[in-house]
């Protein structure tokens, strides 16, 4: 079965510097997604970057991006330019390729923006 | 963007009571979704899997008889929590895979409803 850890619980960043979040999985399979998910108080689940499994190539979107490591089956995401808006619950989560396959997340890493 | 609407967002109710909440896809067709609960700082648990057409596929742990899940159509997913208890308490999301119809390309995430928060009194 496929595993998703998140090791740091919480973490706390100054307002416009740079945090890396970590999220490593456990999979069998070749071909799959990887995804990271933000919560905010609204607990409205928003995505944040997605990552095709067979893409070299790591995910960007505008501040946010992905280093993927496909051997070693890890997936952090790096958030530059941190802004107070950032603070919220980040799951990162892994979905299998096949089209009707359930999201499995991680616990979450709360992320604390310091002004 | 895909949207998922998810009704009621907060739904107060007396033990012993059932409670419906709707999920519909609004601008694509959804064969699946998913029922997720959440309770307070923790991550999103999978209840269950809703097929449109055939029945619910749930989570081992997850009672079926408790937790009805009904597809009705390719945009409506409903969860009814029956003869809901204090216990029952809790965040219920649900989620439809993005690409499901029409022209969207597929793109292997889900699309989240805003959430329904259930307390039982």
């Amino acid at each position: 079965a496929q595993t998703v850890t998140q090791s740091q619980p919480e973490m706390s960043v100054q307002e416009a510097e740079t945090v890396t979040l970590s999220c490593t999985y456990d999979t069998s399979e070749s071909d799959y997604y990887l995804f990271w998910y933000k919560q905010p108080p609204s607990r409205q689940m928003i995505l944040v970057i997605r990552q095709e499994a067979y893409k070299q190539q790591n995910a960007t979107e505008n501040r946010f991006s992905v280093n993927f490591q496909k051997a070693a089956k890890s997936f952090s995401l790096k958030i530059s330019d941190s802004q107070l808006g950032d603070a919220a619950m980040y799951f990162c989560a892994y979905r299998s390729a096949t089209r009707d396959d359930k999201i499995i997340f991680g616990k979450g890493t709360r992320l604390h923006i310091l002004p | 963007g895909a949207v998922v609407s998810q009704h009621p967002s907060r739904v107060i109710c007396k033990s012993g009571t059932s409670v419906k909440i709707e999920c519909r896809s609004l601008d694509f067709q959804a064969t699946t979704m998913f029922w997720y609960r959440q309770f307070p700082k923790q991550s999103l648990m999978l209840m269950a899997t809703s097929n449109e057409g055939s029945k619910a596929t749930y989570e081992q742990g997850v009672e079926k008889d408790k937790f009805l899940i009904n597809h009705a159509s390719l945009t409506l997913s409903t969860l009814t929590v029956t003869s809901a208890h204090p216990e029952d308490s809790s965040f219920y999301i649900c989620s439809a895979p993005a690409g499901g119809g029409g022209s969207r390309i597929y793109t292997g995430e889900l699309f989240f409803g805003e959430g329904s928060r259930l307390t039982v009194l």
